[in-house]
């Protein structure tokens, strides 16, 4: 079984640039998941796709925006980066379809924008 | 509001000793919870889940206890390791499928 993997593991960017940052769900996973983790702090939640589409999204503003692909892989972009976007980005997947199935979190991207 | 917070920041214990990290949460509709390890450099590795019809669960070392009369959440680790050194996460759901929402992490220290 292979488990979530993302990609880059580590990126620097310069602030009012774009980033995509990419996921690879857990085999047998259907929902994918993304979450912002600033140093120090616990997880917090960015949004959701299930079916390709986004149902669910957490307090980040419109310039965070993601994609969930057929095979159920996904990107978060963000643009117009700022000095306070520096975190790790974490992806997670689980199985939409089997009540509440836990999530399987990668080992993120390590975003520093200077 | 919603919010899931930690009792303590850091617990250092005996190797070999149990150790209990606590977590309280406030939303009384939450109704699946998880705990979480991370080690530096990795991202959240699931430990054990409990879903709110239940106060107790097990699993291989670890046992995960539910208090919804005074909203409280314990995970205890038995015959703690240094292996078993990480930040440690509670975290909350409210309906299946929705997001989860994570308190601060306990720093979980064993000495040898």
């Amino acid at each position: 079984e292979t488990g979530v993997t993302q990609s880059p593991t580590h990126l620097i960017k310069t602030r009012g640039q774009q980033v995509t940052l990419r996921c690879s769900s857990q085999s047998g996973h259907n929902t994918v998941s993304w979450y912002q983790q600033a140093l120090g702090q616990g997880p917090q939640f960015i949004f959701q796709y299930y079916r390709e589409e986004e149902n669910g999204r957490g307090n980040f503003p419109p310039r965070f925006s993601g994609l969930q692909f057929p095979n159920y892989s996904s990107e978060l972009n963000v643009n117009a980066l700022e000095l306070d976007d520096s975190a790790l980005y974490l992806c997670a997947s689980s199985y939409a379809d089997r009540g509440s199935s836990p999530l399987h979190f990668g080992n993120g991207t390590r975003l520093t924008v200077t | 509001g919603e919010s899931v917070g930690l009792h303590l920041p850091t617990l250092s214990v005996q190797e070999g000793d149990n150790s209990i990290i606590n977590c309280a949460y406030s939303n009384s509709a939450s109704d699946y919870f998880i705990w979480y390890k991370q080690e530096s450099g990795k991202g959240p590795q699931f430990i054990i889940d409990i879903r709110s019809n239940m106060d107790k669960r097990q699993g291989q070392r670890v046992t995960v206890l539910l208090n919804k009369t005074v909203k409280h959440l314990s995970l205890q680790i038995a015959a703690t390791q240094p292996g078993d050194s990480a930040v440690y996460f509670c975290a909350e759901r409210t309906g299946a499928n929705s997001k989860l929402t994570f308190g601060k992490g306990i720093t979980l220290s064993v000495r040898p």
